[in-house]
Protein backbone atom coordinates (compact mmCIF):
# COMPACT_ATOMS: atom_id res chain seq x y z
CA UNK A 1 0.00 0.00 0.00
CA UNK A 2 0.69 3.72 -0.02
CA UNK A 3 0.12 5.72 3.35
CA UNK A 4 0.93 8.89 4.05
CA UNK A 5 0.56 10.58 7.13
CA UNK A 6 -0.07 13.90 8.45
CA UNK A 7 0.60 15.71 12.11
CA UNK A 8 -1.24 17.20 14.02
CA UNK A 9 -4.88 16.45 12.68
CA UNK A 10 -5.46 20.17 14.32
CA UNK A 11 -4.24 22.69 15.74
CA UNK A 12 -5.08 26.00 16.94
CA UNK A 13 -2.48 28.58 17.70
CA UNK A 14 -2.44 32.32 18.63
CA UNK A 15 -1.79 35.08 15.82
CA UNK A 16 1.32 36.05 15.55
CA UNK A 17 3.01 32.43 16.05
CA UNK A 18 4.39 29.54 13.86
CA UNK A 19 3.14 27.01 13.39
CA UNK A 20 4.93 23.27 11.59
CA UNK A 21 2.80 20.65 9.87
CA UNK A 22 4.55 17.44 8.84
CA UNK A 23 3.89 15.07 6.07
CA UNK A 24 5.22 11.97 5.88
CA UNK A 25 4.93 9.14 3.57
CA UNK A 26 4.65 5.67 5.64
CA UNK A 27 5.99 2.57 3.18
CA UNK A 28 7.15 4.29 0.50
CA UNK A 29 9.95 7.13 -0.74
CA UNK A 30 8.65 10.28 -1.81
CA UNK A 31 10.72 12.37 -3.57
CA UNK A 32 8.32 14.99 -4.66
CA UNK A 33 5.82 16.16 -1.70
CA UNK A 34 2.61 18.59 -2.57
CA UNK A 35 0.84 21.21 -0.45
CA UNK A 36 -2.44 22.34 -0.43
CA UNK A 37 -4.86 24.24 0.62
CA UNK A 38 -8.43 23.93 1.42
CA UNK A 39 -11.68 26.46 1.77
CA UNK A 40 -14.71 25.19 3.20
CA UNK A 41 -16.14 22.82 0.51
CA UNK A 42 -13.98 24.25 -1.76
CA UNK A 43 -10.79 23.00 -4.14
CA UNK A 44 -7.40 22.14 -3.35
CA UNK A 45 -5.34 24.64 -4.50
CA UNK A 46 -1.85 23.87 -4.72
CA UNK A 47 0.54 25.74 -2.98
CA UNK A 48 3.98 24.33 -3.28
CA UNK A 49 6.25 21.26 -5.14
CA UNK A 50 8.33 19.83 -2.15
CA UNK A 51 11.71 18.19 -3.74
CA UNK A 52 13.55 16.27 -1.51
CA UNK A 53 17.03 17.75 -1.27
CA UNK A 54 16.36 21.04 -2.95
CA UNK A 55 14.31 24.35 -2.40
CA UNK A 56 10.86 23.73 -3.20
CA UNK A 57 8.78 25.15 -5.79
CA UNK A 58 5.85 27.99 -4.97
CA UNK A 59 3.02 28.55 -7.25
CA UNK A 60 2.32 32.03 -8.20
CA UNK A 61 0.66 33.83 -5.19
CA UNK A 62 2.01 31.89 -2.28
CA UNK A 63 4.32 33.65 0.17
CA UNK A 64 7.69 31.56 0.65
CA UNK A 65 8.76 33.31 3.27
CA UNK A 66 5.32 32.91 5.30
CA UNK A 67 4.82 29.35 3.95
CA UNK A 68 8.36 27.82 4.78
CA UNK A 69 8.78 24.52 3.13
CA UNK A 70 11.37 21.72 4.05
CA UNK A 71 11.94 18.19 2.36
CA UNK A 72 14.64 16.73 4.34
CA UNK A 73 14.61 13.37 4.20
CA UNK A 74 12.58 10.60 1.20
CA UNK A 75 9.87 10.55 3.59
CA UNK A 76 9.39 13.70 5.45
CA UNK A 77 8.47 17.25 4.06
CA UNK A 78 7.31 20.25 6.16
CA UNK A 79 4.89 22.52 6.29
CA UNK A 80 5.77 25.63 8.63
CA UNK A 81 3.28 28.62 8.76
CA UNK A 82 4.75 31.35 9.89
CA UNK A 83 3.60 34.37 11.63
CA UNK A 84 0.06 33.03 11.14
CA UNK A 85 -2.60 35.58 10.95
CA UNK A 86 -6.48 34.58 11.24
CA UNK A 87 -6.50 34.69 7.14
CA UNK A 88 -4.10 31.47 7.31
CA UNK A 89 -6.83 29.17 8.74
CA UNK A 90 -7.62 26.70 6.55
CA UNK A 91 -7.66 22.62 6.63
CA UNK A 92 -3.56 21.92 4.37
CA UNK A 93 -3.66 18.90 2.93
CA UNK A 94 -0.33 17.16 1.43
CA UNK A 95 0.18 14.43 -1.16
CA UNK A 96 3.27 12.48 -1.92
CA UNK A 97 4.20 11.06 -5.36
CA UNK A 98 4.53 7.35 -5.77
CA UNK A 99 7.37 6.55 -7.59
CA UNK A 100 8.22 2.67 -7.39
CA UNK A 101 7.20 0.33 -10.29
CA UNK A 102 4.02 -0.14 -10.97
CA UNK A 103 2.52 2.97 -9.20
CA UNK A 104 2.15 5.11 -12.14
CA UNK A 105 3.53 7.91 -10.02
CA UNK A 106 0.47 8.69 -8.46
CA UNK A 107 -0.09 10.72 -5.67
CA UNK A 108 -1.21 9.72 -1.92
CA UNK A 109 -2.94 11.96 -0.40
CA UNK A 110 -2.72 12.51 3.98
CA UNK A 111 -5.29 13.13 6.19
CA UNK A 112 -5.32 17.01 6.44
CA UNK A 113 -4.16 19.20 9.05
CA UNK A 114 -6.74 22.06 10.13
CA UNK A 115 -5.19 25.18 11.54
CA UNK A 116 -7.56 27.72 13.50
CA UNK A 117 -5.55 30.78 14.15
CA UNK A 118 -6.95 32.84 16.94
CA UNK B 1 -3.74 26.06 -20.40
CA UNK B 2 -4.91 22.60 -18.76
CA UNK B 3 -7.80 22.75 -16.79
CA UNK B 4 -10.71 20.19 -15.12
CA UNK B 5 -14.56 21.68 -14.69
CA UNK B 6 -16.93 19.96 -12.81
CA UNK B 7 -20.23 21.58 -13.73
CA UNK B 8 -22.93 20.93 -10.77
CA UNK B 9 -21.76 22.30 -7.39
CA UNK B 10 -24.06 19.63 -6.07
CA UNK B 11 -26.08 16.39 -6.86
CA UNK B 12 -28.53 14.88 -5.46
CA UNK B 13 -29.77 11.50 -5.66
CA UNK B 14 -32.27 9.24 -4.14
CA UNK B 15 -30.46 6.22 -2.54
CA UNK B 16 -30.52 2.71 -5.12
CA UNK B 17 -30.81 5.16 -8.20
CA UNK B 18 -27.95 5.66 -10.42
CA UNK B 19 -25.67 8.69 -9.83
CA UNK B 20 -23.82 10.96 -12.24
CA UNK B 21 -21.06 13.34 -11.53
CA UNK B 22 -20.03 15.28 -14.61
CA UNK B 23 -16.45 16.39 -15.34
CA UNK B 24 -14.96 17.65 -18.68
CA UNK B 25 -11.00 18.83 -19.13
CA UNK B 26 -8.86 20.58 -21.00
CA UNK B 27 -5.22 19.05 -21.80
CA UNK B 28 -2.96 19.19 -24.40
CA UNK B 29 -1.62 15.80 -24.90
CA UNK B 30 -2.70 12.68 -23.68
CA UNK B 31 -4.96 13.06 -20.45
CA UNK B 32 -4.19 11.38 -17.13
CA UNK B 33 -7.23 12.04 -14.85
CA UNK B 34 -8.60 10.89 -11.87
CA UNK B 35 -11.66 11.07 -9.53
CA UNK B 36 -10.79 11.60 -5.44
CA UNK B 37 -13.48 11.50 -2.87
CA UNK B 38 -13.19 13.45 0.05
CA UNK B 39 -14.97 12.63 3.31
CA UNK B 40 -15.85 16.02 6.18
CA UNK B 41 -12.51 16.91 7.52
CA UNK B 42 -10.43 14.38 5.91
CA UNK B 43 -7.84 13.70 2.92
CA UNK B 44 -8.53 12.49 -0.18
CA UNK B 45 -9.31 9.61 -1.55
CA UNK B 46 -8.69 7.88 -4.45
CA UNK B 47 -11.40 6.49 -6.61
CA UNK B 48 -10.24 5.81 -10.03
CA UNK B 49 -7.95 6.56 -12.48
CA UNK B 50 -7.93 6.62 -16.49
CA UNK B 51 -4.43 6.50 -18.44
CA UNK B 52 -4.83 4.52 -21.61
CA UNK B 53 -6.85 1.34 -22.40
CA UNK B 54 -10.25 0.27 -21.98
CA UNK B 55 -12.45 3.74 -21.74
CA UNK B 56 -14.42 2.61 -19.06
CA UNK B 57 -12.38 2.76 -16.05
CA UNK B 58 -13.92 0.66 -12.46
CA UNK B 59 -12.85 1.86 -9.72
CA UNK B 60 -13.52 1.54 -5.41
CA UNK B 61 -17.02 1.18 -3.87
CA UNK B 62 -18.11 0.36 -7.09
CA UNK B 63 -17.88 3.42 -8.64
CA UNK B 64 -16.55 4.01 -12.56
CA UNK B 65 -16.36 6.34 -14.63
CA UNK B 66 -16.43 6.87 -18.45
CA UNK B 67 -13.44 8.49 -20.58
CA UNK B 68 -14.78 10.20 -23.41
CA UNK B 69 -12.40 11.85 -26.22
CA UNK B 70 -14.63 13.38 -28.36
CA UNK B 71 -15.87 15.44 -25.18
CA UNK B 72 -13.56 15.54 -23.59
CA UNK B 73 -15.82 14.20 -20.36
CA UNK B 74 -14.61 11.84 -17.53
CA UNK B 75 -17.79 11.56 -15.81
CA UNK B 76 -18.33 9.09 -12.70
CA UNK B 77 -21.13 6.96 -12.44
CA UNK B 78 -22.50 4.19 -9.99
CA UNK B 79 -25.36 2.21 -10.94
CA UNK B 80 -27.22 2.22 -7.39
CA UNK B 81 -26.55 5.09 -4.55
CA UNK B 82 -25.73 4.46 -1.10
CA UNK B 83 -26.29 6.89 1.33
CA UNK B 84 -22.94 6.68 2.22
CA UNK B 85 -21.64 8.00 -0.69
CA UNK B 86 -22.73 11.28 0.43
CA UNK B 87 -19.33 13.20 -0.13
CA UNK B 88 -17.71 15.68 -1.92
CA UNK B 89 -15.85 14.52 -5.10
CA UNK B 90 -13.21 15.76 -7.01
CA UNK B 91 -12.18 15.35 -11.10
CA UNK B 92 -8.24 15.83 -11.55
CA UNK B 93 -6.10 15.63 -14.13
CA UNK B 94 -2.60 15.55 -14.20
CA UNK B 95 -0.73 18.25 -15.86
CA UNK B 96 1.83 17.24 -18.71
CA UNK B 97 5.23 18.07 -18.21
CA UNK B 98 4.68 19.38 -14.66
CA UNK B 99 6.43 17.30 -12.07
CA UNK B 100 3.34 15.47 -11.43
CA UNK B 101 1.12 18.27 -10.71
CA UNK B 102 -2.55 17.09 -9.97
CA UNK B 103 -5.18 20.07 -11.56
CA UNK B 104 -8.22 19.97 -9.68
CA UNK B 105 -12.01 20.74 -10.84
CA UNK B 106 -13.96 22.82 -8.25
CA UNK B 107 -15.74 20.04 -6.68
CA UNK B 108 -19.22 18.30 -6.71
CA UNK B 109 -20.94 17.66 -3.58
CA UNK B 110 -23.31 14.65 -3.67
CA UNK B 111 -25.86 14.07 -1.57
CA UNK B 112 -27.72 10.56 -1.20
CA UNK B 113 -31.25 10.19 0.42
CA UNK B 114 -33.02 7.82 2.05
Amino acid sequence: GAVVSQHPSWVICKSGTSVKIECRSLDFQATTMFWYRQFPKQSLMLMATSNEGSKATYEQGVEKDKFLINHASLTLSTLTVTSAHPEDSSFYICSARDFRQGADHEQYFGPGTRLTVT
Amino acid sequence: AQSVAQPEDQVNVAEGNPLTVKCTYSVSGNPYLFWYVQYPNRGLQFLLKYITGDNLVKGSYGFEAEFNKSQTSFHLKKPSALVSDSALYFCAVRAANQGGKLIFGQGTELSVKP
